[in-house]
């Protein structure tokens, strides 16, 4: 069983639309991670979660991004207007002290 | 400043060692990591040091870290086909919890 499961694996959007991506990360740590790696390119740091509040982001996390864990299990990445630019595959780490594990990765394609 | 570095390629035939380098820029870095991404995959923890060490050997990986010069390698000895991948290397810097990912150098092992 994977320890940090992604949902959906590809989500395809239209430009302008709201997404949200799922990660459920089997354990109870404290630090979650969303991570973005635009195709071809280097894993950027996009946010990190601690004890359900924000606790570092980004240049890339604008007022578009926003994460919660609602229900103490799922954490989400949600971005209210997509562009074009943000397609791209979007990683859910957690934090082990010392090893970060990387869920699968949901690649989002904005048409 | 907060920056990995990494050449892009290398191309070793099959059986021969692999040598992969990563420069990075936080001497203040409490561990470094590498990770394994294989083609449409996600990110596979591989190996990890601890800044206070110089060494680091897990099977068939070896890992050097010369702190002076803010200087990783990983070493693959025996490298097999299902090497091929690309290889990141990441820093936690010490004022953040956070990784910061290199660029990735694909590795390409020739039969």
């Amino acid at each position: 069983e994977p320890e940090v499961t992604q949902t959906p694996s590809h989500q395809v959007t239209q430009m302008g639309q709201e997404v949200i991506l799922r990660c459920v990360p089997i354990s109870n740590h404290l630090y979650f991670y969303w991570y973005r790696q635009i195709l071809g390119q280097k894993v950027e740091f996009l946010v990190s979660f601690y004890n359900n509040e924000i606790s570092e982001k980004s240049e890339i996390f604008d007022d578009q991004f926003s994460v919660e864990r609602p229900d103490g299990s799922n954490f989400t990445l949600k971005i209210r207007s997509t562009k074009l630019e943000d397609s791209a595959m979007y990683f859910c780490a957690r934090e082990g002290q010392p090893s970060y594990t990387f869920g699968s990765g949901t690649r989002l394609t904005v048409v | 400043g907060e920056d990995v570095e990494q050449s892009l390629f290398l191309s070793v035939r099959e059986g021969d060692s692999s040598v992969i380098n990563c420069t990075y820029t936080d001497s203040s870095s409490t561990y470094l990591y590498w990770y394994k991404q294989e083609p449409g995959a996600g990110l596979q923890l591989l190996t990890y040091i601890f800044s206070n060490m110089d060494m680091k050997q897990d099977q068939r990986l070896t890992v050097l870290l010369n702190k002076k010069d803010k200087h990783l390698s990983l070493r693959i000895a025996d490298t097999q086909t299902g090497d091929s991948a690309i290889y990141f290397c990441a820093e936690v810097p010490g004022s953040s919890y956070k990784l910061i990912f290199g660029s990735g150098t694909r590795l390409l092992v020739r039969p």
